[in-house]
Order: C-alpha cells, then structure tokens, then sequence
C-alpha cells in the first residue's frame, strides 16, 4: 500500500529557509514524486518533480529559492528567504498504477 | 501559455446533475492525459480518475465509479466532469490536472483553477 507522509504543520520565519519532508511507505522508497502549492483559495501549482537521487525538474517560473533533495524514502523541499507569499499548504504526490497525494503540510511564515 | 480554465461555481439541489468543464489552451490537447481531483471543504486533494485524451477512455478511481463520468470534445479541447445524483457530501471543488504523460502517470504540471459545486436544498 503506497502512502505519502507529511506533517500537518510547519513554520519558519520571514526570510529564513525551511525543509519540508514527505515520506515514502516501505517499498517505495524509488517513486518519483512531485510537490505542489496550495495558496489560499487558489488551486494547486506545480512547483517540481523530484526523483530517488535527489535530480529534480521546476516547473516554469518556480523561483530558485525552492528546491528539492532526496534520501532513502525522504523527499524534500527547501525553501529559502522565505517571503509571506510562501504561507501555503504543500503536497507531495506520486504515481504510478494510479495518483496518490500526501496530506499536505501547512506552512506558517512567521 | 498553457492553461486550463475551468466553469464557474455551481450550487445544485440533492439529485441533480453537474457537468463541469476544463477548457485547454496553449498546448496540444492530445498529447497529454486529463487528471480530476477533488477538494472537500477543509480537506486534502483527492484524485478522482483520469481520461486517455488520444482514446477518450477513461478509468475511475476507487470511490468514483457509477454517478462520475469523464468525457472529452477535443475539436474545442475541452475536458468535462459531470456528476449525476447529486449528494451533500460532493460538495467540494473539482480540479483537472494535465498529466505530464499521455497514456500513463507521471506528475500534473497544470492545474485548472478550480470549481466549486456546492449541494444544498
């Protein structure tokens, strides 16, 4: 059974950088995945695809301040000088016979 | 540039039927498959299935079968979502989502902005 693990929450400061995980259920730990933003009342953006080496694609016009980086199961997605625009929700999702999304992780800029 | 624009708000009664559409632009509507994803108030994304653009089949995912039905008008690129017996809980907003990949999975790089359907006597 595929599953896709985040922290509901997370916070950092103005500027500051953050590292959000999503993880891969035992098994897994090859799959590709991609992370997605969620601003308030929009819908998803696509940000990136991120693979098991850490290698990853950005979408057009997704800042360099994000970025991707792999281990094991682990996917993460860094953000750097975090800016108010950045407070969104962000989920990882995967594929493969079908599309599985994580629980997505609440970003607070402080 | 590529995009998907999606109809507007719906409020519908108990047992009716919806059909929400997703206008593609910018991009050969062909070459990539179309994803619907599903948002309760409050909640997370949830992938509801996908059309083969190329063949117009399209495949449910589990939960979505019997009153959900996914179709295409490719001389106008459009993908619909239609929705038939109506419940409080579909209430929600509807996405569709072009898959990087035509005949199979890979990740959605385009989103449509949203539809909300709201089921209400």
């Amino acid at each position: 059974q595929l599953v896709l693990t985040q922290s509901p929450s997370a916070s950092a400061s103005l500027g500051a950088s953050v590292k959000l995980t999503c993880t891969l259920s035992s098994g897994h730990s090859s799959y590709a995945i991609a992370w997605l933003q969620q601003q308030p009342e929009k819908g998803p953006r696509y940000l990136m695809k991120l693979n098991s080496d850490g290698s990853h694609s950005k979408g057009d016009g997704i800042p360099d301040r994000f970025s991707g980086s792999s281990s094991g199961a682990e996917r993460y997605l860094t953000i750097s000088s975090l800016q108010s625009e950045d407070e969104a929700d962000y989920y990882c999702q995967t594929w493969g016979s079908g599309i599985w999304f994580g629980g997505g992780t609440k970003l607070t800029v402080l | 540039q590529v995009r998907l624009v999606q109809s507007g708000s719906e409020l519908k009664k108990p047992g009716a039927s919806v059909k929400v559409s997703c206008k593609a632009s910018g991009y050969i509507f062909t070459h990539y498959a179309m994803n619907w994803v599903r948002q309760a108030p409050g909640q997370g994304l949830e992938w509801m299935g996908w059309i083969n653009t190329n063949t117009g089949n399209p495949t449910y995912a589990q939960g979505f079968t019997g009153r959900f039905v996914f179709s295409l008008d490719t001389s106008v690129s459009t993908a619909y979502l239609q929705i038939g017996s109506l419940k409080a809980e579909d209430t929600a907003v509807y996405y569709c989502a072009r898959d990087q990949a035509a005949g199979y999975h890979d990740a959605f790089d385009i989103w449509g902005q949203g539809t909300m359907v709201t089921v209400s006597s």
